[in-house]
């Protein structure tokens, strides 16, 4: 069984530009979150995908944007760069089943390290 | 809303017994989950527990969950130098997404 990878593992980006980090979700797994993890902090939900569709949004703006492919690995976007955005991006998966209730077991990647200067 | 706080450092003698504590705001929490992260890596899922438990117990690993406090603990039995990480609290009602403590920072002294 393969686990969640995430590519690249480090980047460095001016701000202004724009940034597409990508995830392959486990094997198995149709639900896709990505988290922005800054520096001393927790792990903050930025969206998550199921089956291709965006499932919910955490207080993050439209310029941070994401996509999820038929394979159910994903890309996120985030467009016009500030310092702030720099951080460790996590993507986990997980096996969602839309509108159940039931245990939210997400499995993280190593992250992509995202230095703005 | 939904709150998570974790204290922020904890420090303990190789073989001895860890404790590290967590309180949540939200009482609709359906599952609270501990994460350990280790320097430079992802969030690694240690365990969780449903919220009509009050203590899972997983080898070394014992969770005890006091749902009218809303206090949930991780003890780890004779802790290891490789038990240091930062662990994460994190709750959730049903499939939303993970509301993640600060972290608690376990530094084991050999």
């Amino acid at each position: 069984e393969t686990g969640v990878t995430q590519s690249p593992t480090h980047l460095i980006k001016t701000r202004g530009q724009q940034v597409t980090l990508r995830c392959s979700s486990q094997s198995g797994h149709n639900t896709v979150s990505w988290y922005q993890q800054a520096l001393g902090q927790g792990p903050q939900f930025i969206f998550q995908y199921y089956r291709e569709e965006e499932n919910g949004r955490g207080n993050f703006p439209p310029r941070f944007s994401g996509l999820q492919f038929p394979n159910y690995s994903s890309e996120l976007n985030v467009n016009a760069l500030e310092l702030d955005d720099s951080a460790l991006y996590l993507c986990a998966s997980s096996l969602g089943i839309s509108g159940g209730v039931g245990r939210n077991e997400q499995y993280f990647g190593p992250g992509t390290r995202l230095t703005v200067t | 809303g939904e709150d998570v706080e974790q204290s922020l450092f904890l420090s303990v003698r190789e073989g001895d017994s860890s404790v590290i504590n967590c309180t949540y705001t939200d009482s609709s929490s359906t599952y609270l989950y501990w994460y350990k992260q280790e320097p430079g890596a992802g969030l690694q899922l240690l365990t969780y527990i449903f919220s009509n438990m009050d203590m899972k117990q997983d080898q070394r690993l014992t969770v005890l969950l006091n749902k009218k406090d809303k206090h949930l603990s991780l003890r780890i039995a004779d802790t290891q130098t490789g038990d240091s990480a930062i662990y994460f609290c994190a709750e959730s009602i049903g499939n939303t997404p993970l509301v993640f403590g600060k972290g608690t920072r376990l530094s084991v002294i050999a």
